[in-house]
């Protein structure tokens, strides 16, 4: 079985602080692929960002930037310079088989 | 516009009263799923399903039942439902791709609250 553990439930942060959401996975799998997914206050979901398992290279994109560890089985996701446009529930999620698990998520709250 | 589109939006209904959720996409995607969205609990995986006639079981697939007899639809059915349904409903839709593409990222549409009195 697989399973996600986003441990924070909720962070609050005033603009332009860095926030960090952990997100830590188990599977007894050697191939699998770590999600980012966004949910807003309009309710969608909207994909961030995928990696897989054989693919260890943190990545930048604007101000957000990935820390993938497998030797932690963790996948981190920071927001640097947070904005009032960042507040939203972040979801990390696993998938193998196309099965996908997500975490409970942690919900993100900037303040002016 | 590349889309998922669920239908309806928003249901109030009363216990043991079918009902469908629909989904459509309009990407040519292989891969459809379905959601559920609980406090607390994330996103749980209901049924998903990687091609015509071909569905299988997520984590919680108790109470729904699922067909996908055209590649763009994938409906949500629930033939008795009950309160613990009450919930919100995303369906999502992918390309299956291959090797290190597989598993690739899913567009959800914009979700149907359901609730079960």
């Amino acid at each position: 079985a697989q399973k996600v553990t986003q441990a924070q439930t909720e962070i609050s942060v005033v603009e332009k602080e860095d926030v960090t959401l952990d997100c830590v996975y188990e599977t007894r799998d050697t191939t699998y692929y770590l999600f980012w997914y966004k949910q807003p206050p309009s309710g969608e979901l909207v994909f961030l960002i995928r990696r897989n398992s054989f693919d260890e290279q943190n990545e930048i994109s604007g101000r957000y930037s990935w820390n993938f560890q497998k030797s932690t089985s963790s996948f981190n996701f920071t927001i640097t310079a947070s904005q009032v446009v960042d507040s939203a529930v972040y979801f990390c999620a696993l998938s193998n088989d196309y099965k996908l698990s997500f975490g409970a998520g942690t919900t993100v709250t900037v303040r002016a | 516009e590349a889309q998922v589109t669920q239908n309806p939006r928003y249901l109030i209904t009363v216990t043991g009263k079918k009902l469908t959720v629909t989904c459509s996409q309009n990407m040519n995607h292989e891969y459809m799923s379905w959601y559920r969205q609980d406090p607390g609990l994330g996103l749980r995986q209901i049924y998903y399903s990687m091609n015509v006639e071909v569905t299988d079981k997520g984590d919680v697939p108790e109470g729904y039942k699922v067909s996908r007899k055209e590649k763009r639809n994938f409906p949500l059915i629930l033939e008795s439902p009950s309160p613990n349904q009450t919930s919100l409903y995303f369906c999502a839709s992918s390309l299956l791709g291959q090797g290190v593409y597989s598993n690739q990222p899913q567009h959800f549409g914009d979700g149907t609250r359901l609730s079960i009195l």
